[in-house]
C-alpha cells in the first residue's frame, strides 16, 4: 500500500498564475482533508470531504477550490495564486468520520513569487 | 473556539536525556487528545492518543496523560535517541461550528544530539 500520496512535491508559482494539487489515497477512506502548515501556526484545515462528490469548508476555505469526483482522490486548485498561499500543503485522509485516525501524506512545498 | 498551545522549540538535548513537552488546551465538552510526530520531508504521523480523562497514550517510549484538572498532555519520553529528532504535534478532536474537527498547536521541533 502506498498509503496517501501528494504531486507535486514541489511548485513554484508566480502571482496570478494557476495549478491543481492532486492526493491520492488506497487505503478505501471515506473522508479526505487538505491543510496548510505556516511556521508559528500549526496546521489549518482548509477544505474537506466526506465521500465522494461531497466537499465542505474548513477554516481558511478562501482562495481555494477543491474537487472530490472519485473516492481516491482529492484536488485542491489555486485559480489566482498569491504570495500569501506560500506554504506546505498536507493531505490527509481517514476511514469513515473525523473521529478516525488521519493519515497524512508527505506535503508538497509551494512558493508563490 | 478550541485551541491547542505548545513551545515552536527548538528543544534540544543530549542523547539518553529525560524528554518532556508541554501541551495544554481550550475545549468545550469532552475532547480526544493526540500526539503526531513529524519526521524530515515527511507527513505526520500519530504517535499516541487518549480519548478520556485520566488516560494514557504510550507508543515507542513515549507517553502523554490526559490530565482534565490541568487541561494539559505533556508528552514525555524517559531516554531519547537521535531518530527522534522530529517536529511533535498536540492535537485534539472536538466539536466547532458544528462540527467535529481536529485543532493541532504549531509543533514543537526536538532536535537530539549524540
Amino acid at each position: 500500500n502506498a498509503g496517501v500520496t501528494q504531486t507535486p512535491k514541489f511548485r513554484v508559482l508566480k502571482t496570478g498564475q494557476s495549478m491543481t494539487l492532486l492526493c491520492a489515497q488506497d487505503m478505501n477512506h471515506e473522508y479526505m482533508y487538505w491543510y496548510r502548515q505556516d511556521p508559528g501556526m500549526g496546521l489549518r484545515l482548509i477544505h474537506y470531504s466526506v465521500g465522494e462528490g461531497t466537499t465542505a469548508k474548513g477554516e481558511v476555505p478562501d482562495g481555494y477550490n477543491v474537487s472530490r469526483l472519485k473516492k481516491q482522490n482529492f484536488l485542491l486548485g489555486l485559480e489566482s495564486a498569491a504570495p500569501s498561499q506560500t506554504s506546505v500543503y498536507f493531505c490527509a485522509s481517514s476511514y469513515s468520520r473525523v473521529t478516525d485516525t488521519q493519515y497524512f501524506g508527505p506535503g508538497t512545498r509551494l512558493t508563490v513569487l | 473556539g478550541d485551541s491547542v498551545t505548545q513551545m515552536e522549540g527548538p528543544v534540544t538535548l543530549s542523547e539518553e536525556a529525560f524528554l518532556t513537552i508541554n501541551c495544554t488546551y481550550t475545549a468545550t465538552g469532552y475532547p480526544s487528545l493526540f500526539w503526531y510526530v513529524q519526521y524530515p520531508g515527511e507527513g505526520l504521523q500519530l504517535l499516541l492518543k487518549a480519548t478520556k480523562a485520566d488516560d494514557k497514550g504510550s507508543n515507542k517510549g513515549f507517553e502523554a496523560t490526559y490530565r482534565k484538572e490541568t487541561t494539559s498532555f505533556h508528552l514525555e519520553k524517559g531516554s531519547v535517541q537521535v531518530s527522534d529528532s522530529a517536529v511533535y504535534f498536540c492535537a485534539l478532536r472536538g466539536w466547532s461550528g458544528g462540527y467535529q474537527k481536529v485543532t493541532f498547536g504549531i509543533g514543537t521541533k526536538l532536535q537530539v544530539i549524540p
